[in-house]
């Protein structure tokens, strides 16, 4: 499994584009990078993934420059409601040799203030 | 839709004492996780299954024990429960490996 590493919090107001990298150093050929939001006292929430170059949903974007060796998830105008756990996860689709377990870091704690 | 349901939401344990949590997706997916997560910290996962019949353990499986006779759950069960328990379960089902997973809302254990 590749291993990630996250800063464990950062701090915004609302309305500013907040960025979080994660840097995964030994990601293997076939694995994705995924990013879960987590709020209090709810389980995590699937928000993007992707394999390499840029991938955006209504909800975020997700920027993996050529080596995929880091990974940044870019929230546009956050708001208070955005104030919550991010998790950058490193896994593979389908392949002979990665496992099957699903295993979440300590992630990055968003406060986005008023 | 119900997607990934947990029950019971709340308990509360005398230590020795023995329970299941129940989780239950709807969704035909094939991978399935338990997880606990500590005030305050990540999430670790305790036992995991990719189908019907086929369990293996996580990070800490140590005090738990699990069974997937069927596609759709997956109980989680503590034999003689410790305070070193006391946590939010999180069950969390996926159709493939590495492809989004979904969550179920948590039961929130406590051991006294």
């Amino acid at each position: 499994l590749a291993k990630t590493t996250q800063p464990i919090s950062m701090d915004s107001y609302e309305g500013q584009e907040v960025n979080i990298t994660c840097s995964h150093n030994n990601i293997a050929t076939n694995d994705y990078i995924t990013w879960y939001q987590q709020f209090p006292s709810q389980g995590p929430r699937f928000i993007i993934q992707g394999y390499k170059t840029k991938v955006t949903n209504e909800v975020a974007s997700l920027f993996i420059p050529a080596d995929r060796k880091s990974s940044t998830l870019s929230l546009p105008r956050v708001s208070l409601s955005d104030t919550a756990v991010y998790y950058c996860l490193v896994g593979g689709v389908e392949t002979s040799y990665n496992t099957d377990k699903l295993i979440f870091g300590t992630g990055t704690r968003l406060q986005v203030f008023p | 839709n119900a997607g990934v349901t947990q029950t019971p939401k709340f308990r509360i344990l005398k230590i020795g004492q023995s329970m299941t949590l129940q989780c239950t997706q709807d969704m035909n997916h094939n991978y399935m996780y338990w997880y606990r997560q500590d005030p305050g910290m990540g999430l670790k996962l305790i036992y995991y299954s990719v189908g019907a019949g086929i369990t293996d353990k996580g990070e800490v499986p140590n005090g738990y024990n699990v069974s997937r006779s069927t596609t759709e759950d997956f109980p989680l069960r503590l034999e003689l429960a410790a305070p070193s328990q006391t946590s939010v379960y999180f069950c969390a089902s996926s159709y493939r490996r590495a492809t989004e997973a979904f969550f179920g809302q948590g039961t929130r254990l406590t051991v006294v």
